[in-house]
């Protein structure tokens, strides 16, 4: 089946520094990419629609200068978290449509921000 | 809008089923998603339904769908205890699944050996 990844799994920076989360589709091409964050013991919440050769389509919100969003190629899309900030500590997962219409998510990241 | 509403917490002995219920406010869902999460993980797609269907089932796992009342349920038969994890109910309006998948807070089980 289709499979997305993400990396890092895990990553630790220092407040005011940026993070750079890669996602990936591996056996798939992705237009549309999407990106939730995760708060402990609550739902995931859509953050962007991350849309290959365009801008992307930010949530209501989400400060589309913080969490920036690049969509690269077909099988790549990229979440920096520019000058993180301790509240910025979460999970962070994307997801891709697959060709059979499935979303298909990937493993996430955990980001803490120190 | 959209919104997605599930139960937070069910308690189940092993061996015996397992019933989770969502329900679901836009009438113009098409396909309607299970998940599961285990502590630390990502989504695992456990199963879905198109809004046309009214039942699935796939080995343990059956989906009951009331478009009517906008309910939708998952039970887990013979439920073990590495059933245990949180299981999120999901919604998207689009069949090609380009839009948007909108989640309830999701349902922690708990299987008690």
């Amino acid at each position: 089946g289709a499979v997305v990844s993400q990396h890092p799994s895990w990553v630790i920076c220092k407040s005011g520094t940026s993070v750079k989360i890669e996602c990936r589709s591996l056996d798939f091409q992705a237009t549309t990419m999407f990106w939730y964050r995760q708060f402990p013991k609550q739902s995931l919440m859509l953050m962007a629609t991350s849309n290959e050769g365009s801008k992307a389509t930010y949530e209501q919100g989400v400060e589309k200068d913080k969490f920036l969003i690049n969509h690269a190629s077909l099988t790549l899309s990229t979440l920096t978290v520019t000058s993180a900030h301790p509240e910025d500590s979460s999970f962070y997962i994307c997801s891709a449509p697959s060709p059979s219409y499935e979303q298909y998510f990937g493993p996430g990241t955990r980001l803490t921000v120190t | 809008g959209e919104d997605v509403e599930q139960s937070l917490f069910l308690s189940v002995r092993e061996g015996d089923s397992s019933v989770i219920n969502c329900t679901y406010t836009d009438s113009s869902s098409t396909y309607l998603y299970w998940y599961k999460q285990e502590p630390g993980a990502g989504l695992q797609l456990l199963t879905y339904i198109f809004s046309n269907m009214d039942m699935k089932q796939d080995q343990r796992l059956t989906v009951l769908l009331n478009k009517k009342d906008k309910h939708l349920s998952l039970r887990i038969a013979d439920t073990q205890t590495g059933d245990s994890a949180i299981y999120f109910c999901a919604e998207s309006i689009d069949p090609g699944g380009y839009q948007k998948v909108t989640f309830g807070i999701g349902t922690k089980l708990q299987v008690i050996p």
